[in-house]
Formats: structure tokens, C-alpha cells, sequence
């Protein structure tokens, strides 16, 4: 399979505790992204990494999370002190810089529910 | 701030007739336009996409217009089919090789193709 896979698939975890999200992207993609997904909405951009360097965090990105891509292979996400406000789809998604019609392929996420 | 709206959150059609789904954005720096499927428990995958020096793009059973004037586009499927069943994101992003495919999403229109 030479998709974007993301581990683990679901995630349950108590208020305040840490949990962190890994990403593979396709292999040969250079840009590496974050999204995030809650119900009944579209998927909002959190971050995004060309190579090993994180280019752009929004706003959404509070201090709490931090996103890694130590190698520009593999990605993390962390979110720390989890609150119940953290609950969401968490997407990654991989492309190829450079070309004209940029395409983002996405995994299957991450759902996190914080209780 | 909604920049990219999808106005119907859910769309029945009979197998075999068109299907059309509708996106409006407000952004007037949006230039590339790209729907993506989303089936449950998955990412995004992506169909179609158009850039604003186009006014329509087609694929096998999928066309894509764009209104840039009425900042509107629709994806039009001919003829559906029960595989069709999902849910259609609408996303726009600037068209930069510089800078990375932050795609602004829309929420989502739930597309069902009875027999």
C-alpha cells in the first residue's frame, strides 16, 4: 500500500492527558500536511511541512499541539493537556511541491475522543 | 468567516439521473477549485479539479464548472450511480508553485443515489 497512512486509527484518551498521532506520507511527496476534521464541517488546515521544515501553522495550532517531521519522512502530532474541545477527525495528507495542479492525498485520520 | 460555502448539506438522487452539487466561495485570491469524495471512516480522496483559467473541466462521468464571475462552481455526475454515495467537499486554494495547496474546505454536501 503506498498511500498516506496514519496510526493509530481511533484514540480515546481522559482531559488533560498527552497523545500523539504519527503520519506516513507517500513516499516520494516532499509537503506533508495537518488537518482537522470536526462534525459537520470541512477540513481545516493546521500545518504543513516542506521536507523537514514546518513552513506555516494556523492559528487553530494553539500552544498546546506541536507537530515533528524530524527526517522530512514521518510525521507526529502532539497534543498536550488534551481538552475536550481536541475531539476530531485529525487528517494528514502528503503532496508533491512544484507542480502546477497540486494534489493533496489524504489517510484515513485519526479520530480522537477526549472524555 | 466561511469562505467556501456548500449551501445543501444533503443531495438524493435516482440511479441513473444527474447529480449536482453546488459551491460558492467568497474569496476573490481563490484560483484552483478541487471537489473531494469522502466515504465514512476515510480521508478525502480526490476527483476533479479546475483552474480559474477554465471554465469547465470533465473526467469519465464527472464535470466541473466554474463561474468565476458568480464565484460559484458545480460538479455535475452523469449518470449516478449507487458507488456515488458520499460526501462531496468542495476546496479552494490559491494556484502558487511557491506555497503550499492550503485548501480551504467547505462543509460537505451528503450525497445519496437511490436505485
Amino acid at each position: 500500500d503506498t498511500g498516506v497512512s496514519q496510526d493509530p486509527r481511533h484514540k480515546i484518551t481522559k482531559r488533560g492527558q498527552n497523545v500523539t498521532f504519527r503520519c506516513d506520507p507517500i513516499s516520494e511527496h516532499n509537503r506533508l500536511y495537518w488537518y482537522r476534521q470536526t462534525l459537520g464541517q470541512g477540513p481545516e488546515f493546521l500545518t504543513y511541512f516542506q521536507n523537514e521544515a514546518q513552513l506555516e501553522k494556523s492559528r487553530l495550532l494553539s500552544d498546546r499541539f506541536s507537530a515533528e517531521r524530524p527526517k522530512g519522512s514521518f510525521s507526529t502530532l502532539e497534543i498536550q493537556r488534551t481538552e475536550q474541545g481536541d475531539s476530531a477527525m485529525y487528517l494528514c495528507a502528503s503532496s508533491l511541491a512544484g507542480r502546477a495542479n497540486e494534489k493533496l492525498f489524504f489517510g484515513s485520520g485519526t479520530q480522537l475522543s477526549v472524555l | 468567516d466561511q469562505q467556501v460555502k456548500q449551501n445543501s448539506p444533503s443531495l438524493s438522487v435516482q440511479e441513473g439521473r444527474i447529480s449536482i452539487l453546488n459551491c460558492d466561495y467568497t474569496n476573490s485570491m481563490f484560483d484552483y477549485f478541487l471537489w473531494y469524495k469522502k466515504y465514512p471512516a476515510e480521508g478525502p480522496t480526490f476527483l476533479i479539479s479546475i483552474s480559474s483559467i477554465k471554465d469547465k473541466n470533465e473526467d469519465g462521468r464527472f464535470t466541473v464548472f466554474l463561474n468565476k464571475s458568480a464565484k460559484h462552481l458545480s460538479l455535475h455526475i452523469v449518470p449516478s450511480q449507487p458507488g456515488d454515495s458520499a460526501v462531496y467537499f468542495c476546496a479552494a486554494s490559491t494556484l502558487n508553485t511557491g506555497t503550499a495547496s492550503k485548501l480551504t474546505f467547505g462543509t460537505g454536501t451528503r450525497l445519496q443515489v437511490t436505485l
